[in-house]
């Protein structure tokens, strides 16, 4: 079952730089949609909420597309700290109780 | 703090010894989950629970049991541990079925 896809990358940017990624699902019943950020061996940590509107916070934007099932991730003025994988992930698809996670993209942004 | 708590963080044994991984939550929420994580599969869900004494199969049950006798906790038990359970080892919990999903720090497990 793969209902949430990531391409796995690795995205090797230099500082500065933009990049985006994005997370196509295959279940149109799922209501919501998170980004979270995963260091090396780590516990993932919530980035960002996804909402029809379009989500902002700081350098980075989240936007849902529901019509091409996809949710995008964009990181502006990259920092070396933003290296890390970044996991999508919907909690719910209709009538199901178990999140679904994409297998995550690795960012690696250098000097 | 809100937080959700695992002990322990490392963990080595030898196959067949019974062993525990206790998870605590503060945050009140009705649902708990396990996952492990292994290079190359992402996430993959083990049991989860909507609520105290609920509990059911994620997508890797298999040589796994749980138990939900009180909100705050949800501890995983392994009752004869093998090598192809050497993973690193989350709980989480979230408030509501859309909800975010909040992360204990992982415990790595080695079996030898």
């Amino acid at each position: 079952r793969k209902e949430v896809e990531q391409d796995p990358g690795p995205f090797n940017v230099p500082e500065g730089a933009t990049v985006a990624f994005n997370c196509t699902y295959s279940n149109s019943a799922s209501q919501s949609f998170f980004w979270y950020r995963q260091d090396c061996r780590k516990e993932p940590k919530l980035l960002m909420s996804v909402y029809s509107s379009g989500n902002e916070d700081g350098r980075f934007t989240a936007q849902l597309n529901r019509a091409s099932q996809y949710i995008s991730l964009l990181i502006r003025d990259s920092k070396l700290s933003d290296s890390a994988t970044y996991l999508c992930v919907t909690p719910s698809g209709g009538g199901s109780y178990i999140p679904t996670f994409g297998r995550g993209t690795s960012l690696i942004v250098h000097p | 703090e809100a937080q959700v708590t695992q002990n322990p963080r490392y963990l080595i044994t030898v196959t067949g010894k019974k062993l525990t991984v206790t998870c605590s939550q503060n945050m009140n929420h009705e649902y708990m989950s396990w996952y492990r994580q292994d290079p190359g599969l992402g996430l993959r869900q083990i049991y989860y629970s909507m609520n105290v004494e609920v509990t059911d199969k994620g997508d890797v049950p298999e040589g796994y049991k749980v138990s939900r006798k009180e909100k705050r906790n949800f501890p995983l038990i392994l009752e004869s541990p093998s090598p192809n359970q050497t993973s690193l080892y989350f709980c989480a919990s979230r408030l509501s079925r859309d909800s975010p999903l909040h992360f204990g720090n992982g415990t790595r497990l080695t079996v030898t």
